[in-house]
């Protein structure tokens, strides 16, 4: 079964600096890739998806990239500002067709004024 | 009301208690899902309902029963639970595909936070 890997060590910069989490898989490749943002007490809130197909997207100051060779998925945020301090959660799709995500343990980030 | 709701917010029980998960999607989505968050944990899939029929469970124990009604509403029945079993349970929907997945993104209800003592 697929397996993510994500920094559980929180990831602590200073406000204005680009904060860059990790996303590594080990098995089969995605046809695509999720990240969420979770706030303490609050449910996942979609943020990107990204394909197979497609190298980079970018949305406002969150840029996403996604190497198959590598297994990987980097996720940046630019400018980071201290409302930007969450979890943030990486998903693929399981191997059935079911709509079935795989959620990482996720990444916290704190982003020091 | 809109996105994806969820009642209670909270909940404590007996391990002999019955109760049951609420969740109401008004996205005019056909995919629901359940999912457990327990601290340090990444989030479990339980339960995928598509379009009313139940596609996928993950191994979950018979204490939890799901049950949809219909493609906006969501249930979650739990029986003589154990205290393992507290944690935030988390409801989701999506607009569902009956041919294959095509990574439509989740939106999450805000949970219940349940206790079982």
């Amino acid at each position: 079964s697929q397996k993510i890997e994500q920094n559980s060590e929180a990831l602590n910069i200073q406000e204005g600096k680009t904060a860059t989490l990790t996303c590594n898989y080990t098995n089969y490749s995605p046809a695509y890739l999720q990240w969420y943002r979770q706030d303490p007490g609050r449910g996942p809130v979609f943020l990107l998806l990204i394909r197979e197909n497609e190298k980079e997207k970018r949305k406002e100051r969150l840029k996403v990239t996604f190497d198959t060779t590598l297994k990987q998925s980097l996720f940046h945020i630019t400018a980071s500002q201290p409302a930007d301090s969450a979890t943030y959660l990486c998903a693929l799709p399981g191997s059935s067709n079911t709509g079935k995500l795989i959620f990482g343990q996720g990444t916290t980030l704190q982003v020091k004024p | 009301e809109t996105g994806v709701t969820q009642t209670p917010r909270h909940l404590v029980m007996g391990m002999t208690n019955k109760k049951s998960l609420k969740c109401e999607q008004h996205l005019g989505h056909n995919a629901m899902y359940w999912y457990k968050q327990s601290a340090k944990k990444p989030l479990e899939l339980m339960f995928v309902y598509n379009f009313k029929e139940q596609t996928e469970n993950n191994s979950v124990p018979s204490r939890f029963s799901p049950e949809c009604p219909n493609s906006s509403h969501l249930f979650l029945h739990l029986h003589t639970l154990q205290p393992e079993d507290s944690a935030l349970y988390l409801c989701a929907s999506s607009r569902g595909d009956r041919t294959s997945g095509r990574g439509n993104e989740q939106f999450f209800g805000p949970g219940t936070r349940l206790t079982v003592l």
